[in-house]
């Protein structure tokens, strides 16, 4: 059974300052990995998509990196700011099914 | 891009209601919807797999008479909470997947439903 992990839960940084977000599945026969962002209250926003194989995907600042072997995500932001806060949910589409296994989320927070 | 529109985004009813929830793709055809039930602080748990035309597939766990997934065209999904209690209390999110490769493309995501049962 597929599973996701993210850390750290919940993440503070200053404006401007470049972070780093993880995510570690365990069955490496995936489809592709989404980020997505939640804002309070509402439903989810795709980010990035990377497919199984590729290594990275760009999107202004935002860069997605993925290693399919070892089970690993990171998601990069450069020179944050505070629209930035949100909670990142990294998702993987499943190899067999058209089912996501979503991620716990990490709760970022950019301070002003 | 693909937009999800859901509806309503906020309902507080009385326990023993039965409440629907929409959930359609605008501008495109989605062959399959999901429904996932998210709690405070939680991410998000699949609870049923659409397909236009078919029944729904329930994960292990989920009542299916309780929640009732119909899926009767290409841009239109909806989830009834039938009889709901306090415990049914959740935001419930739907996404749609449009034609395609599979793995090609991402899932579409409304905007949620914030479920009130008093």
């Amino acid at each position: 059974k597929q599973e996701v992990t993210q850390i750290p839960a919940a993440l503070s940084v200053p404006e401007g300052e470049n972070l780093v977000l993880n995510c570690s599945f365990t069955d490496s026969a995936i489809y592709n990995l989404q980020w997505f962002r939640q804002d309070p209250g509402k439903g989810l926003t795709s980010l990035l998509l990377i497919q199984s194989s590729q290594r990275e995907q760009t999107s202004g600042r935002l860069n997605a990196s993925l290693d399919k072997s070892s089970g690993r995500s990171t998601l990069y932001i450069a020179a944050s700011q505070p629209g930035d806060s949100a909670t990142y949910l990294c998702a993987v589409l499943n190899f067999g099914n058209e089912k996501l296994t979503f991620g716990t989320g990490t709760r970022l927070t950019i301070i002003p | 891009g693909a937009v999800v529109s859901q509806h309503p985004s906020w309902v507080i009813c009385k326990s023993g209601t039965s409440v629907k929830i929409e959930c359609r793709s605008l501008d495109f055809q989605a062959t399959t919807m999901f429904w996932y039930r998210q709690f405070p602080k939680q991410s998000l748990m699949l609870m049923a797999t659409s397909n236009e035309g078919s029944k729904a597939t329930y994960e292990q766990g989920v009542e299916k008479d309780k929640f009732l997934i119909n899926h009767a065209s290409l841009t239109l999904s909806t989830l009834t909470v039938t009889s709901a209690h306090p415990e049914d209390s959740s935001f419930y999110i739907c996404s749609a997947l449009g034609q395609g490769a599979l793995g090609n493309q991402p899932q579409h995501f409304g905007d949620g439903t914030r479920l009130s049962i008093l």
